[in-house]
């Protein structure tokens, strides 16, 4: 089974800049999650997508973070004007929408992640 | 707000030797608690999973705990090797409902193993 892909790995940009990172989840994973990991810290959500619907957004700056998620597949983490407190990694991360109580439901599987460079 | 909160924050520990690492949460409502493994550069992947029944559970050299009345978890690693070294994610999750759920994560443990 394919695991969660994302790209590119890694980005260099100046300030002000644009950036955009792209991810495919596993094939039949209804939840799409975005993360922004700062050196040191655990993840911290931006986004939660179920299908192409948004559960949870309250945590992404949307003065300059964007994300879409069209076809309720793949997804779109976008960043403009990119300031230099943006460096960190974006990982991508899907699960099954299960059922409740059931066993191993909600895993995360997370990609490797797009680690960005904001100079 | 529901909180996630890890301790110690970092751990050195010779190798062979055990340690445990702590995890508080106030979740609501509660659905199942992960401890996640992250090595350096990639993303963090699942070690155990539990839910609100559940009081330990093993997955080789780990072992995660779980009190729900004091809403505390642990993960012990027993012998520790080199391949340890790694941050340790604590995720709780909260359902809220349709299959759905909203994990919280800590900030993390950072484990080093010296040879």
């Amino acid at each position: 089974e394919a695991g969660v892909a994302q790209s590119p790995r890694y980005k260099i940009i100046e300030k002000r800049q644009s950036v955009a990172f792209w991810c495919n989840p596993i094939s039949g994973h209804a939840t799409l999650y975005w993360y922004q990991q700062i050196l040191g810290q655990g993840p911290k959500l931006l986004i939660q997508f179920q299908n192409n619907g948004v559960v949870d957004d309250s945590q992404l700056p949307k003065d300059r973070f964007s994300a879409e998620r069209l076809k309720g597949v793949d997804s779109t983490l976008k960043i403009q004007p990119a300031k230099l407190e943006d460096s960190a990694v974006y990982l991508c991360a899907s699960s099954l929408r299960g059922l409740a109580g059931a066993p191993n439901t909600g895993e995360l599987f997370f990609g490797e992640g797009s680690r960005l460079t904001v100079l | 707000k529901n909180q996630v909160e890890q301790s110690p924050q970092s751990l050195i520990i010779l190798e062979g030797k055990n340690c445990t690492l702590q995890c508080n949460y106030t979740v609501s409502p509660f659905s199942n608690l992960r401890w996640y493994k992250q090595d350096t550069g990639r993303g963090p992947v699942s070690l155990t999973i539990m839910t609100f029944s559940e009081n330990t559970k093993s997955n080789g050299r780990y072992t995660a705990t779980l009190d729900a009345d004091t809403k505390q978890s642990s993960l012990h690693i027993t012998a520790s090797q080199l391949s340890d070294s790694a941050s340790y994610i604590c995720v709780v999750s909260a359902g809220v409902g349709g299959g759905s759920y909203i994990p919280t994560f800590g900030r993390g443990t950072s484990l080093i193993v010296h040879p």
